[in-house]
C-alpha cells in the first residue's frame, strides 16, 4: 500500500498570502497518477489537480500542482477567503487502488 | 452537469448490514471508460476508498474491507450500490460515491451522507 503523507498538517496564512502544501508518497506513484482536492465543511471533495500538474475543468490558475515519483505539491497563489480549506492527495495505481493523506488544514492567521 | 445523489442510510445497529445507493443522473452509468467508487470518511480522520464497479460489472474492494463489501449496479435504473456487512462503529462515517474519470482521478462526487453505527 502505498502511504501519502501531507505536510504542515495546518498552515495558518493570510489572504493575498502564497500556499505550498506537500504530498509525500512511500514509494514512487507510476505515471503520475496522483491527484488533489479540497474538502470544506459539508461539502463532497472538489478535483482541482489530476496527474500531478494538471487542473480540472473549472479551477482557476491560482491553484497548480507539481512534483513526480515521491514528491508533489499542490500551491496556491494569492489566497481567497474561499481558499480556506482541508486539502487532500490522493493516489491511484497500488492495491489499494487508490489511497489518500491525511489532509492539511489551510486556516486564515 | 453529471450528479451523484446518495441515499439516506442514517442509523445502523452494530452487526447488521449497511446499505447505501448512490443515484446518477446527467449521463448513463453503463458508459465504457468510467468507474464507480464508494469511499468514506470516518470522524476526525482521512478518506478511504472501499471499492468500485466499472460498466462491465468487474468489482475491486479495497483488501481492508473486501471480506465485508459488495458493490453492485443496477442499470435499469442508473445507479450503484454498497452493501458493508457485520458493521461495528468503526464503520460510522460519511459514505460518498464518486466517478472515476480516468487517470485515477474523481472527478464527479456525491454530497454524501452520514451513516452512524450504534448498539
Amino acid at each position: 500500500e502505498i502511504v501519502l503523507t501531507q505536510s504542515p498538517g495546518t498552515l495558518s496564512l493570510s489572504p493575498g498570502e502564497r500556499a505550498t502544501l506537500s504530498c509525500r508518497a512511500s514509494q514512487s506513484i507510476s505515471g503520475n497518477f496522483l491527484a488533489w482536492y479540497q474538502r470544506k465543511p459539508g461539502q463532497a471533495p472538489r478535483l482541482l489537480i489530476y496527474r500531478a500538474s494538471n487542473r480540472a475543468t473549472g479551477i482557476p490558475d491560482k491553484f497548480s500542482g507539481s512534483g513526480s515519483g515521491t514528491d508533489f505539491t499542490l500551491t496556491i497563489s494569492r489566497l481567497e477567503p474561499e481558499d480556506f480549506a482541508v486539502y487532500y492527495c490522493q493516489q491511484y495505481g497500488s492495491s489499494p487502488a487508490y489511497t489518500f493523506g491525511q489532509g492539511t488544514k489551510l486556516e486564515i492567521k | 452537469q453529471l450528479r451523484l445523489q446518495e441515499s439516506d442510510s442514517g442509523l445502523v445497529r452494530t452487526s447488521q448490514t449497511l446499505s447505501l445507493t448512490c443515484a446518477v443522473s446527467g449521463g448513463s452509468i453503463s458508459r465504457a471508460g468510467y468507474s464507480w467508487s464508494w469511499i468514506r470518511q470516518s470522524p476526525g480522520k482521512g478518506l478511504e476508498w472501499i471499492g468500485n464497479i466499472f460498466h462491465t460489472g468487474n468489482t475491486y474492494y479495497n483488501p481492508s474491507l473486501q471480506s465485508r463489501v459488495t458493490i453492485s449496479v443496477d442499470r435499469s435504473n442508473n445507479q450503484f450500490s454498497l452493501k458493508l456487512t457485520s458493521v461495528t462503529a468503526a464503520d460510522t462515517a460519511v459514505y460518498f460515491c464518486a466517478r472515476e474519470g480516468g487517470f485515477g482521478m474523481f472527478d464527479y462526487w456525491g454530497r454524501g451522507t452520514l451513516v452512524t453505527v450504534s448498539p
